[in-house]
């Protein structure tokens, strides 16, 4: 079966530090992958998603940024973190293909992000 | 702006009827998708609804899909507690691989 591992699943950093969350996907080959924001109020904001290794397609233009090093590995970064940078962080994988057929999205358990 | 848009907060008696209510604006998206995410947790997902139907019933989620005003609500009918939680609307366009999903509506069950 499949499985999603994102950590870590709290993290307090001071502004300016480095970020780096990552994101593994167990049990499928050629996912599709991708980090929402979700801050308070404000929703779920589609950050990055990426079809293949190496391909990442940006959103929101932001202090962040994505990669895609193997497969079914996704990392998201920041050089130096703002205080606006705070919320919750959720990892997310659905089977490649896109719109043309339905795909369920299945949901890591999310990073609860603190920038002081 | 947003692509999805929903209202933020729904308050329900137990036992009623809960409507919540999106508006989407890309006409090519071929499937609507309902998640919820239950506190401190992901989304999972609740039920989709494939754009050239009109309703999808299963069990007490009613989907309906109004394509001319790009509007989509879910009902949930005879509303729990365990119903609380943050529903999302959500869409890939047929011609795209991003799943975007709208701001979520808090819904909240009182006895």
């Amino acid at each position: 079966s499949q499985t999603i591992h994102q950590w870590p699943a709290t993290l307090v950093q001071p502004v300016g530090s480095p970020l780096s969350l990552e994101c593994t996907v167990e049990g499928t080959s050629n996912p599709n992958l991708y980090w929402y924001r979700q801050a308070a109020g404000r929703g779920l904001q589609l950050l990055f998603y990426s079809v293949g290794i190496g391909q990442i397609s940006s959103e929101v233009p932001q202090n962040l940024s994505a990669s895609r090093p193997q497969d079914r590995q996704f990392i998201l970064s920041s050089k130096k973190l703002l205080l606006s940078d705070s919320g919750f962080y959720l990892c997310a994988w659905s089977e490649a293909g896109g719109g043309s057929r339905p795909t369920e999205a299945f949901f890591g358990q999310g990073t609860r992000l603190t920038v002081v | 702006g947003e692509d999805v848009e929903q209202s933020l907060f729904l308050s329900v008696r137990e036992g009623d009827s809960s409507v919540i209510n999106c508006t989407y604006t890309d006409s090519s998206s071929t499937y609507l998708y309902w998640y919820k995410q239950e506190p401190g947790a992901g989304l999972q997902l609740l039920t989709y609804i494939f754009s050239n139907m009109d309703m999808k019933q299963d069990q007490r989620l009613t989907v309906l899909l109004n394509k001319k005003d790009k509007h989509l609500s879910l009902r949930i009918a005879d509303t729990q507690t365990g119903d609380s939680a943050i529903y999302f609307c959500a869409e890939t366009p047929s011609n795209d691989y991003k799943l975007s999903f709208g701001a979520g509506t808090t819904v909240t069950v009182r006895a």
